[in-house]
């Protein structure tokens, strides 16, 4: 049962351009959600996150809208940069003894082209 | 000065071994993870510990084992390996059991 798909696996775009990368879920339980940048050879990093009371955060080049009745939140990244290709997941939280079990969809590859 | 760091890198061994993984944070966080990325590239939780407290303990075959002598350190213990436990193992930490994670850059295992 996956609770948090991310349906493309790849996106390309060019430099300069916006970036959305996108993430639904299934569990009306879920409060937090998170964004994760991820390099090969490294770990994931954490990127920016959003409380299920708010509709968008942002932080400098990103982001994050959520739509809680279409269980759906997407990140913007604008300008893209060389520098932002990387692997993206979408992850999402619990409440009470589920708040510290992120559950991760299974990730968008971003390729930005100079 | 690497904040979550965990050893080896690669493993590479052979069906029916054990084998351990280490991880130590020098982030100062209260809780530490265990996650296992697959060959579908999912990211699952395994185990989380909160100041060496078991609070998270999905479905994991009982031969995988965390142990956390203290608050900066989680390690992995794998007995009597199968090829199905290849994977990369991610370690984590976050300040709290609801902050975002910090994780380190993994371990491949591989199981022939």
């Amino acid at each position: 049962d996956q609770q948090v798909k991310q349906n493309s696996p790849s996106l390309s775009v060019q430099e300069g351009r916006i970036s959305i990368l996108n993430c639904d879920y299934t569990n009306s339980m879920f409060d937090y959600f998170l964004w994760y940048k991820k390099y090969p050879a490294e770990g994931p990093t954490f990127l920016i996150s959003i409380s299920s009371i708010k509709d968008k955060n942002e932080d400098e080049r990103f982001t994050v809208f959520l739509n809680k009745s279409a269980k759906h939140l997407s990140l913007h990244i604008v300008p893209s940069q060389p520098g932002d290709s990387a692997v993206y997941f979408c992850a999402a939280r619990g409440r009470g003894t589920n708040a510290g079990k992120s559950t991760f969809g299974d990730g968008t590859t971003l390729t930005v082209k100079p | 000065d690497t904040a979550v760091s965990q050893t080896p890198k690669y493993l590479v061994t052979q069906m029916g071994n054990d084998k351990s993984i280490k991880c130590e944070q020098n982030l100062g966080h209260d809780t530490m993870y265990w996650y296992k990325q697959d060959s579908k590239k999912f990211l699952k939780i395994m185990f989380s510990y909160n100041n060496k407290e078991l609070i998270i303990n999905e479905t994991v075959p009982n031969r995988f084992s965390p142990k956390s002598p203290d608050k900066a350190h989680l390690n992995l213990h794998i007995n009597s390996l199968e090829l199905g436990d290849s994977a990369v193992y991610f370690c984590a930490s976050s300040q709290t059991r609801v902050a975002e994670a910090f994780f380190g850059q993994g371990t491949r295992l591989t199981v022939v």
